[in-house]
């Protein structure tokens, strides 16, 4: 099984900076990769899939970029509202995994 | 709209089991595969299983033998049932919709249910 591993644990900034999280697979995974946010008490919501691609409804702010084993989710200028836990995921080899998480925290 | 709505979790005893249910509506439930996807709590995600819109079915090596996942397309109704439970099945369980692309259905997750929680203690 692939291997997502997300860092930083946490990442403490303030509203307005740019927030710059990163995924590396333990082998490639080509471009099949997804990045989620979670907020306390809600279920994930599917941000960027397939490295780069916003879902329906998300913000230009987010971007994703990357292919192989390192992934990197970027928010350009964070709003109250980004603070949250982010996942990434991947969907090239079974099963599909996910990352342990960022904390997105304000400073 | 999209909606998932989760039920069925709870306490059981170890060894005990539980059925859990997401009842969908506001899309063609019978062409989609539908997930079950788990969070312990303070932890991160873990797919637990997938039930595809021809009842091809997968499931965790966590879970395998233990976990039977069903659909019924009439119901609009995804089911887990969930026998010999141990303490380490203990999570949020969220059931979660395959994204299409282009008309192929890919593993990444683009609507969730909120939820249910089942606690396996004794």
């Amino acid at each position: 099984e692939i291997v997502l591993t997300q860092s930083p644990a946490t990442l403490s900034l303030s509203p307005g900076e740019r927030a710059t999280l990163s995924c590396r697979a333990s082998q490639s995974v080509s471009d099949y990769l997804a990045w989620y946010q979670q907020k306390p008490g809600q279920a994930p919501r599917l941000l960027i899939y397939d490295a780069s691609n916003r879902a329906t409804g998300i913000p230009a702010r987010f971007s994703g970029s990357g292919s192989g084993t390192d992934f990197t989710l970027t928010i350009s200028s964070l709003e109250p509202e980004d603070f949250a836990v982010y996942y990434c995921q991947h969907r090239s080899h079974w099963p599909p995994t996910f990352g342990g998480g960022t904390r997105v925290e304000i400073k | 709209e999209v909606q998932l709505v989760e039920s069925g979790g709870g306490l059981v005893k170890p060894g005990g089991s539980l059925r859990l249910s997401c009842e969908d509506s506001g899309f063609s439930f019978s062409d989609y595969t539908m997930n079950w996807v788990r969070q312990a709590p303070g932890k991160g995600l873990e797919w637990v299983s997938s039930i595809t819109n021809y009842d091809y079915i997968y499931y965790a090596d966590s879970v395998k033998g233990r976990f039977t996942i069903s659909r019924d397309n009439a119901k609009n109704s995804l089911y887990l049932q969930m026998n010999s439970l141990r303490a380490e099945d203990t999570a949020v369980y969220y059931c979660a919709r395959n994204l299409v692309l282009q008309g192929v259905s890919v593993y990444f997750f683009d609507f969730w249910g909120q939820g249910t929680l089942v606690t396996v203690s004794s």
